[in-house]
């Protein structure tokens, strides 16, 4: 079963703007990532923000925990058209499982129009 | 060139046939994982493996199997094809310890 849930299913933006993607999971986790795919290709992994963390940055992307409400969100800043992709939350440490296996979400579709 | 590869990119095969698919890992990662990524269900994981001849079976198993014995390697083969196991197929490792998975370009099959 989908442990994390991205919203919105999809996203359409102009260049320059800000762009916010949500995920919610149902059981505690050690750590949730952001993956982006291109079309056509394979997931790249972009930041990891671990339990107890509530904020993470990295260059134009801004990632937020918040443990009690089991949810995290992505910010991608002053959005480019090559920030056109699909993004994914993954999850680790769900119950019964171990750190090394990830649940992913069903992704948000970003297209960043120029 | 160091990384994780995939083949085939691109496979068109019959019901009923055996298919295998290939993985190989530069990086001698100790997990690797097999996913299928399907509209509507996201990626979901067929089998993973946290060393060779260690394999155990993830979300989506039946119908596939798999092996391990060289850490390098981790085919997945669909022992008898249906029309529902058309899908993209991605390969993933990860090194011990750490959860941070790295991702092939993927192989997508159809499934006549």
């Amino acid at each position: 079963s989908q442990q994390g849930e991205e919203d919105p299913q999809a996203l359409s933006i102009q260049e320059g703007e800000n762009a916010t993607m949500n995920c919610s999971y149902k059981t505690s986790i050690n750590n949730l990532q952001w993956y982006r795919q291109n079309s056509g290709r394979g997931l790249v992994h972009l930041i990891l923000i671990r339990s107890n963390e509530r904020e993470k940055h990295s260059g134009r992307l801004r990632v937020t925990l918040d443990t009690s409400k089991k949810s995290s969100s992505l910010l991608i800043t002053a959005s480019r058209a090559a920030d056109t992709a699909s993004y994914f939350c993954a999850t680790d440490g769900h119950s019964g499982g171990s750190n090394y296996k990830l649940t992913f979400g069903k992704g948000t579709l970003l297209t960043v129009n120029p | 060139d160091a990384g994780i590869t995939q083949s085939p990119r691109y496979k068109i095969t019959e019901t009923g046939r055996q298919v295998t698919l290939m993985c190989h890992q530069t990086w001698s990662h100790s997990y690797m994982f097999w996913y299928r990524q399907d509209l509507g269900h996201g990626l979901r994981l067929i089998y993973y493996s946290a060393a060779a001849d260690i394999t155990d079976k993830g979300e989506v198993p039946d119908g596939y199997v798999v092996s391990r014995s060289k850490t390098e390697n981790f085919p997945l083969t669909l022992e008898s094809a249906t029309r529902s196991q058309t899908s993209v197929y991605f390969c993933a490792s990860s090194s011990e310890g750490r959860s941070i998975q790295y991702f092939g370009a993927g192989t997508r099959l159809s499934v006549l």
